[in-house]
């Protein structure tokens, strides 16, 4: 089974550029989340999407942070325009559909390391 | 307020040298907890999901038990391999799915 697909791996922008990101989930897999990691921190929830729909997206700055997941598959992250704190690891992540017992695991993607000098 | 607190912050072991990392839990109904490893420069890897108190998983050297505040990670007899950070996050119950996430060990196995 192919894993949580993210592109670009790297990416290194000046401040107030723009930039995206891109993740393709596990096959069958309806919840995708959006996570930003600073080093030595764990993973900060930006965004989920169940199917299509915004289930959760309160700590995304929106004034310059959007997210979409157009027919419930792939999804973009974009920033416009970055400043220098937003250098971290985007991190995409899907889950399974729940099951009668149960199954919220979240299998993640390599990563998106970007550096804003 | 619900919090995961994980300890300590970094260990570092000799190869064969049995520990355990702790993951203590202040959450308004336990869902879940779960377990990743992440190697630097990768995503986080699932291990295991504990659901209830008295539960416990093992994968190769590594142990997962479940107490009604706590955690613990044991690894039996490390290997280098083993370096790595492991995360802890729990699911509180509710409608979504959104992850409580600690702060992880990093451990570092000396051969």
């Amino acid at each position: 089974e192919a894993g949580v697909a993210q592109s670009p791996r790297y990416k290194i922008i000046e401040k107030r550029q723009s930039v995206a990101f891109w993740c393709n989930p596990i096959s069958g897999h309806a919840t995708l989340y959006w996570y930003q990691q600073i080093l030595g921190q764990g993973p900060k929830l930006l965004i989920q999407f169940q199917n299509n729909g915004v289930v959760d997206d309160s700590q995304l700055p929106k004034d310059r942070f959007s997210a979409e997941r157009l027919k419930g598959v792939d999804s973009t992250l974009k920033i416009q325009p970055a400043k220098l704190e937003d250098s971290a690891v985007y991190l995409c992540a899907s889950s399974p559909p729940s099951t009668s017992g149960g199954s919220y695991e979240q299998y993640f993607g390599p990563g998106t390391r970007l550096t804003v000098t | 307020e619900d919090q995961v607190t994980q300890s300590p912050e970094a260990l570092r072991l000799q190869e064969g040298e049995s520990s355990s990392l702790n993951c203590s839990y202040t959450v308004s109904g336990l869902r879940g907890l779960f377990w990743y490893r992440q190697d630097p420069g990768k995503g986080p890897e699932f291990l295991f999901t504990l659901y209830s108190a008295g539960e416990e998983k093992e994968k190769e050297r590594l142990k997962a038990t479940l107490t009604k505040k706590e955690s613990f990670l044991h690894i039996t007899a490390p290997k280098p391999e083993d370096s790595a950070t492991y995360l802890c996050a729990v699911l509180r119950a509710g409608n979504n799915r959104k992850l409580i996430w600690g702060l992880g060990t990093s451990l570092a196995v000396n051969p």
